[in-house]
């Protein structure tokens, strides 16, 4: 079974700096898919950025992007100007490729709190 | 846009009650979830659903079942609650296939008292 760690349970930020949030991972497999995910206070889930594993340039959302090392097992997100609406929980999630079977089933880490501080 | 909802934000029930929660999606997404959220665990998957009157344990099954007799929505039933259940529940959704994003709902904060 897969694991996902996020071993920061709580990190802050000044508005406008950049702040990298870390998440390993542990897996048997070659190909699977990466997620961040956050959730805002009182706000629902929301897609952050993917990437799936196969491909070796790393992913970026705007000011998200992310630092995979396949090797490592590590997928950090790196957020860029900070800005007071990045405020929520971050999740890092795992998704494998069984061919056909895994019906898009994550296995989330234990989520971080991120708080930007104007 | 994709819309998960839930049918109570907040809940509150006895030990022995049991508990239905139900979560409706409106983008005919094939597959349906359910988690609980507790501090310092994340998200744990409870059931999933990938089709009609089809579901598949997750990783923390116990003391729950489910329910999907339509496409559209996805119950969570506690048959006899307990204290330990008292947890936030996110129910989401997703089309079928790789890497595609899941849609969540709101959440209903449960509490067992």
């Amino acid at each position: 079974a897969q694991t996902v760690t996020q071993s920061q349970p709580e990190m802050s930020v000044q508005e406008a700096e950049t702040v990298t949030l870390s998440c390993t991972y542990d897996t048997s497999e070659s190909n699977y898919y990466l997620f961040w995910y956050k959730q805002p206070p009182s706000r629902q889930m929301i897609l952050v950025i993917r990437q799936e594993a196969y491909k070796q340039q790393n992913a970026t959302e705007n000011r998200f992007s992310v630092n995979f090392q396949k090797a490592a097992k590590s997928f950090s997100l790196k957020i860029s100007d900070s800005q007071l609406g990045d405020t929520a929980m971050y999740f890092c999630a795992f998704m494998s490729y069984l061919g056909g079977t895994s019906y898009g089933k994550l296995t989330f880490g234990q989520g971080t709190i991120l708080t930007v501080h104007p | 846009d994709v819309k998960v909802t839930q049918s109570s934000r907040y809940l509150v029930k006895r030990t022995g009650e049991k508990v239905f929660l139900e979560c409706v999606q409106d983008m005919d997404h094939e597959n349906m979830f359910w988690y609980r959220q507790d501090p310092g665990l994340g998200l744990r998957l409870i059931y999933f659903s990938y089709d009609v009157k089809m579901k598949e344990k997750g990783d923390i099954p116990e003391g729950y079942s489910v329910s999907r007799e339509k496409k559209e929505r996805f119950s969570l039933i506690l048959e006899s609650a307990s204290t330990n259940q008292t947890s936030m529940y996110l129910c989401a959704s997703s089309l079928q296939g790789y890497m595609n994003e899941q849609y969540f709902g709101p959440g209903t904060r449960l509490t067992v008292t």
